[in-house]
């Protein structure tokens, strides 16, 4: 069974700073893991994806997030919020390939000018 | 490619009443899921199809609802007999069924039980 815990609900950056989601999973096999961003009425969209490869994934609109297998941990980064960036980010893990995916609670992320 | 497209947006249907919703996916896309959303919580995950076999359904699907993808392109997701707890957000996503490659969400369509 997989699972996926995001802490922090809610997140608030000031614009220009570090912004740091975090998220810690669980799998019984070795995970495929991913981050996903919505907008508010939208659909997910993809930020960036690990299939076990290299552990530092990078995605697209600057964001990265490091795989950490001793830490059962998928956080998600980037050095230089944008106003832009407000929304509505998901954590997900799937037992390798994109079959059932298990999404965590999802975490908004305020930014503040 | 457009992307994956669901219809309608928005369904606002009385208690007790059935409504049914349709997803396009990407076109070579073999892979088709349905998850709904309710406020504050991830997409759960209700079921999927390969091409036009429905492989899983979640516990979540209960026997009032029923996805179907015929021939396997698009595909309908009925609800019979809606109970407020029915509304959600109901999204669609596509995919090829190479391991690594990512699943593709449509819009939603949003439900309202009233």
């Amino acid at each position: 069974a997989q699972s996926v815990t995001q802490l922090g609900s809610h997140v608030s950056v000031s614009e220009g700073a570090l912004v740091l989601l975090r998220c810690n999973y669980s799998s019984s096999v070795p995970p495929y893991l991913f981050w996903y961003v919505q907008y508010p009425n939208q659909g997910l969209q993809l930020l960036l994806k690990y299939t076990s490869a290299a552990t530092l994934v990078k995605g697209i609109n600057g964001f990265e997030a490091e795989f950490k297998k001793s830490e059962t941990s998928f956080h998600l980064t980037k050095p230089s919020a944008h106003m832009s960036d407000a929304a509505e980010y998901f954590c997900a893990v799937t037992p390798g390939g994109y079959q059932k995916v298990t999404f965590g609670t999802g975490t908004k992320l305020q930014v503040i000018p | 490619d457009t992307g994956v497209s669901q219809n309608p947006r928005h369904k606002i249907t009385k208690r007790g009443q059935n409504v049914t919703f349709r997803c396009d996916p990407i076109s070579e896309h073999n892979r088709l899921y349905w998850y709904r959303q309710t406020l504050g919580q991830g997409p759960e995950f209700l079921t999927y199809f390969q091409n036009e076999a429905q492989l899983e359904k979640s516990r979540l699907l209960s026997d009032r609802f029923s996805a179907e993808r015929p021939k396997g392109s698009f595909s309908t997701l009925e609800i019979q007999r809606t109970e407020q707890g029915d509304s959600a957000m109901y999204l669609c996503a596509s995919s090829l069924s190479k391991g690594d490659t990512e699943a593709f969400f449509g819009q939603g369509t949003r439900l309202t039980v009233v």
